[in-house]
């Protein structure tokens, strides 16, 4: 069974960079499985962040980005700010229309 | 400005039926490929079902838990895509949001639509 994972917590502070990692039990992460991120604030429906490894969808500041880092898909939030706290969840498409999400970061910033 | 609005959750018993819809509103919904993933209370994300477009031949696509019980559909006339869900179980209970989708990643959202399966 292929198991999507990511750090459960991370924290950073306000202005501070940090990155969260996709990884993938089977191998390594390539672009081939376009990673994806998406926030999620508690009540609220997912927004798409990043999409195919490192496009920002419509609206995203720049201070989010997208890559690969080592073997596991990133993303990067340079300059966080108190409303950047929320959950973030990385996808990845295992081809033939299937996906396969990762259990999600929990990102504080204090 | 794309829009997918999500409608039909409720309680259902284990064994039940029902029938989800979302509407979709702001893009060429002919031309797009859609998606339902769910949210089970206090977890994460996870894909449900898939659907092309006509033009890319309409077919469906799902994940192993709900395989054989949940059906994709869509009505073009009508800008909608549809989730059949028969034979509930109690672990079906979740939000179920509808997504435009690229090829390969989910683009817009819906706001969500909770079904409940208890007895």
């Amino acid at each position: 069974q292929t198991v999507v994972t990511q750090e459960p917590s991370l924290s950073v502070s306000p202005g501070g960079t940090v990155t969260l990692t996709c990884g993938l039990s089977s191998g390594p992460v390539s672009t081939s499985y376009s990673p994806a991120w998406y926030q999620q604030t508690p009540g609220q429906a997912p927004r798409t962040l990043i999409y195919s490894t490192n496009i920002r969808s419509s609206g995203i500041p720049d201070r989010f980005s997208g890559s690969i880092l080592g073997n596991k898909g990133a993303l990067t939030i340079t300059g966080a700010q108190a409303d950047d706290e929320s959950d973030y969840y990385c996808a990845l498409y295992m081809g033939s229309t299937n996906w396969v999400f990762g259990g999600g970061t929990k990102l504080t910033v204090l | 400005e794309e829009q997918l609005v999500e409608s039909g959750g409720g309680l259902v018993k284990p064994g039940g039926s029902l029938r989800l819809s979302c509407a979709a509103s702001g893009f060429t919904f002919s031309d797009a490929w859609m998606a339902w993933v769910r949210q089970a209370p206090g977890k994460g994300l996870e894909w449900v079902g898939h659907i092309k477009s006509m033009g890319s031949g309409g077919t469906t696509d799902y994940a192993a838990p709900v395989k054989g019980r949940f059906t994709v559909s869509r009505d073009d006339s009508k800008s909608t895509v549809y989730l059949q869900m028969n034979n509930l179980k109690t672990e079906d209970t979740a939000v179920y949001y509808c997504s435009h989708t690229g090829r390969y990643d989910f683009w817009t959202w819906g706001q969500g639509t909770l079904v409940t399966v208890s007895s």
